[in-house]
């Protein structure tokens, strides 16, 4: 929803090609996760952030709790990498209670050869 | 072995049926969650449980009842289906106090009212 904006909406990358992804946060988060919703619908989680950054593979991710927001960095993409990416925030402000997660609307990433 | 399971995986009814959906998780997770995601709006939460006889009311509840019977089980009730609940639901598991608490999902329920 709108407490949690990403952008862009959705992008289209050449095979081999690096790309950002981005999070806003209206208020303020505490842990950030990032999901992978392959084209078959499946979930997977990516990464799992308090503030600072991750790096598995060829995806980097970084988590700045003070400036609201959240970066998912994509380098030399391959074809099956493309699905829909989320992220998700936690924060007492954002959701009420504890441990619920507010997502945005993804990411929607096609690679293509 | 898929640690967050659910059924049905697809399902149609029609404007007024009754539905269970259901999911399992094998993780030892004391938080389960139950989501509709609809495009634009990504995944909303509808309820969620810190264990066994536990139900807490998420973000878009209304229409909705769930019942977390145990620790491994927890189902989601659609006693009036109606067309504005068509969409695809997905059950999360989580364990918050271990290292990290990252929900897992299961592969989703794709519900049609009719």
């Amino acid at each position: 929803g709108d407490k949690v904006k990403q952008s862009p909406s959705a992008l289209s990358l050449q095979e081999g090609t690096n790309s950002a992804l981005r999070c806003n946060f209206s208020i303020a988060a505490t842990t950030v996760q990032w999901f992978l919703q392959n084209p078959r619908g499946s979930l997977m989680n990516l990464f799992y952030l308090v503030p600072g950054t991750k790096e598995n593979g060829r995806l980097k991710s970084a988590f700045d709790s003070k400036e609201s927001y959240s970066t998912l960095h994509i380098r030399d993409a391959q074809l099956e990498d493309s699905g829909t990416y989320f992220c998700a925030a936690e924060g007492a402000m954002l959701s009420g209670s504890f441990n619920k997660l507010t997502f945005g609307a993804g990411t929607r990433l096609a690679v293509c050869p | 072995e898929a640690a967050v399971t659910q059924s049905p995986r697809n399902k149609v009814t029609v404007t007024g049926g009754n539905v269970t959906l259901s999911c399992r998780q094998t993780n030892s997770h004391n938080y389960m969650y139950w989501y509709r995601q609809d495009t634009g709006h990504g995944l909303r939460l509808i309820h969620y449980s810190y264990g066994a006889g536990n139900l807490q009311i998420g973000d878009v509840p209304d229409g909705y009842k769930a019942t977390r019977t145990t620790q491994e089980d927890f189902f989601l009730l659609l006693e009036l289906a109606s067309p504005s609940q068509t969409s695809l639901y997905f059950c999360a598991s989580s364990d918050p106090w271990g290292p990290q608490d990252t929900q897992y999902f299961g592969p989703g329920t794709r519900l049609l009212v009719l």
